[in-house]
Formats: C-alpha cells, structure tokens, sequence
C-alpha cells in the first residue's frame, strides 16, 4: 500500500527565511505527487504537482518542489516565507493514473516575525 | 460563489443519532468526493463518484455510512447511528475527469462533526 510522511508535525520559521518542508513517499511505482496548503477556514488548496518529466516544479504563491527518485521524496521549498504562508501543509500521493490521494500527516508551519 | 459548498458547517449531535452532510460541487466538474480529516490527520479518502455512479468506496465506509449523488450534481453523506469515533471533519471535493487524473481536487472547507 502507498503511504506519505511528512517528519515534520510542526516548523517554525521567521519571516523573510527560506523554507522547506518534507515528504517521502512509499509506493512501488513513481506515482503522481502533490502539494497542497489549508489555510484556517477554507478548503484544501492546490499549490503544485509532479507527474513526470523535470524534477524541480513550480506552484502558486512562489513554492516549489523537487522531486528525487533516489530518496522517494517531493520536498516542498519557498525562498522567502512570508506570515500569509501560515497553514498547514499536505503532501499526496495518487497511483499514476487513479484519481484517490493518499495524503501525509501534516505539517504546521508557523512563521515569526 | 462558484466554490465546492457544504452544509452544515458544524453539527453536534449525540451518540446514536443519524446525520446527513450534503456538498454542492462546481458545476462542471462531474467528479465529486468524500474525504474525512481527524485531528492531527490527513484527509483520508472515503468515497468518489463519476457523476451520479459510485466507483470507489474505502474500507473506512463502514456500513453506517452511505454517499449518493442522485442526478450526478449534489451529494449527501449519511452516517447511521453516528459513534464519538466519527467526529471528524468531512469534506467534499470535485474534479472535472481530466482533472481527476491529475490530481487537482477542488476541495470545500468541510462539515465538522462533533458526536457527544
């Protein structure tokens, strides 16, 4: 069965820091991968997604994510945080070709001034 | 609004009793499904439908619960005789098929269950 972990329960990071958050994923296949970001009273929100071609993906609001093979990970980066980038952050997984996401844990990022 | 909309946003109920959540999804989109959140968890998958066909259920649906989509639009997720472990939040999504495979769900911002 696929699963996803995300280490990290919470990070906290100042403001105008670099930041990134992990994710590892096990499946036996390379599936379709997937960051997504829930802010306080609203929805699940999509930032990027991977399904093939070049590692390094870019998203909304300046996220992005590299996805290496070697170590089953997707790891999600932002250059330079900002307080409207607290949430909580969701990494996914889906078989190639399926539409059902596995989702991680979560992790909650606090951002300090 | 053009989002995903779920009623109720919260529910409290007592243990035994039924509860019904409906979700409205984007008009276009005829992909629709169910995931619940407990605290400290991800979304875990429920249930979708391909318009108003059912085409994936979890194992997690046990068979208190029950999703329909009648004519392919709405949806109502029902849970029988509700227990204090189904207190979660449930949330809807929606997808157009193309964007069902790619993974892109539109996601509502949840009915939160609380059972007493």
């Amino acid at each position: 069965a696929q699963s996803v972990t995300q280490p990290d329960i919470h990070i906290t990071v100042s403001e105008g820091a670099s930041l990134e958050l992990r994710c590892n994923y096990s499946y036996g296949a390379t599936p379709y991968l997937f960051w997504y970001v829930q802010s306080p009273g609203q929805g699940l929100q999509l930032l990027l997604k991977y399904f093939s071609g070049d590692t390094l993906v870019q998203g909304i609001k300046g996220f992005e994510a590299e996805f290496k093979r070697s170590q089953s990970s997707f790891n999600l980066r932002k250059p330079s945080v900002h307080w409207s980038d607290a949430a909580e952050y969701f990494c996914a997984v889906a078989p190639q070709g399926y539409s059902t996401l596995t989702f991680g844990k979560g992790t909650m990022l606090l951002v300090s001034p | 609004d053009t989002g995903v909309s779920q009623n109720p946003r919260h529910k409290i109920t007592k243990r035994g009793q039924n509860v019904t959540f409906r979700c409205d999804p984007i008009s276009e989109h005829n992909r629709l499904y169910w995931y619940r959140q407990t605290l400290g968890q991800g979304p875990e998958f429920l249930t979708y439908f391909q318009n108003e066909a059912q085409l994936e259920k979890s194992r997690l649906l046990s068979d208190r619960f029950s999703a329909e989509r009648p004519k392919g639009s709405f949806s109502t997720l029902e849970i029988q005789r509700t227990e204090q472990g189904d207190s979660a939040m449930y949330l809807c999504a929606s997808s157009p098929v193309g964007g069902a495979v790619t993974g892109e769900l539109f996601f509502g911002e949840g009915s939160r269950l609380t059972v007493l």
